[in-house]
């Protein structure tokens, strides 16, 4: 079956610290790969996409991910954070064909210490 | 465009009532999903529409919910009757082209 897995569940970082969250996915043909952000209290904002070309995607915020087809992954990185980073990240795949529902990882949780 | 809007922000009920959701997805997206959140189960896919009609309902937790989308601009989430495990944030996302975009939810407590 299709499933994201997001291993990080609680990241806890200080300020200008560098964020890696990881996400892999099992699913054998093409996909779309989405990282949304929930900040608390909100609803999930896209943060950056990969549909094709440049493996490497940037994001709002300073937010870039990686998609690296021969390990399933996607990647969420930002050299600095800030305080204000502080939020729930979701990664999300969508096949390429014959639906329109995201799987969605579980979800990180990361909180930034000012 | 003002994105997806959900009503209401805030519901209050109580055991055995009927409860009804609503969300009006962006101008010309052609897909919209109900989604349930709570801290022990994480994000939920209730059910999907496409071009307005039901594909995928298998995430609908059992006979007391329902959801129509009568047309492009307008759809439902109903529960009846309510119960207080049914007490979760429930958002609407509509689509195109693959990219979801989320109402700002609707913070559903049963009590």
């Amino acid at each position: 079956a299709q499933s994201v897995s997001q291993h990080n569940h609680h990241v806890i970082l200080s300020e200008a610290a560098s964020l890696e969250l990881g996400c892999n996915y099992s699913y054998g043909g093409t996909v779309n790969l989405f990282w949304y952000v929930q900040y608390p209290g909100q609803h999930l904002q896209l943060l950056l996409k990969y549909f094709s070309g440049d493996p490497l995607v940037k994001g709002i915020k300073g937010f870039e991910a990686e998609f690296i087809k021969s390990k399933f992954s996607f990647n969420l990185r930002k050299p600095s954070v800030q305080w204000s980073d502080t939020a729930e990240y979701f990664c999300a795949v969508i096949p390429t064909s014959g639906t329109y529902k995201y799987i969605f990882g579980t979800g990180t949780r990361l909180k930034v210490l000012a | 465009d003002a994105g997806v809007i959900q009503s209401p922000r805030h519901e209050v009920t109580e055991m055995g009532q009927e409860v009804t959701l609503r969300c009006k997805p962006i101008s010309g997206h052609n897909s919209l999903f109900w989604y349930r959140q709570t801290m022990m189960r994480g994000l939920e896919l209730l059910i999907y529409f496409n071009n307005n009609v039901p594909i995928d309902d298998s995430g609908m937790p059992e006979d007391r919910f329902s959801a129509k989308m009568p047309n492009a601009s307008f759809s439902t989430l109903k529960i009846q009757p309510s119960e207080p495990r049914d007490s979760a944030v429930y958002f609407c996302a509509s689509s195109f082209s693959n990219i979801q975009y989320f109402g700002a939810g609707t913070r559903l407590s049963v009590l």
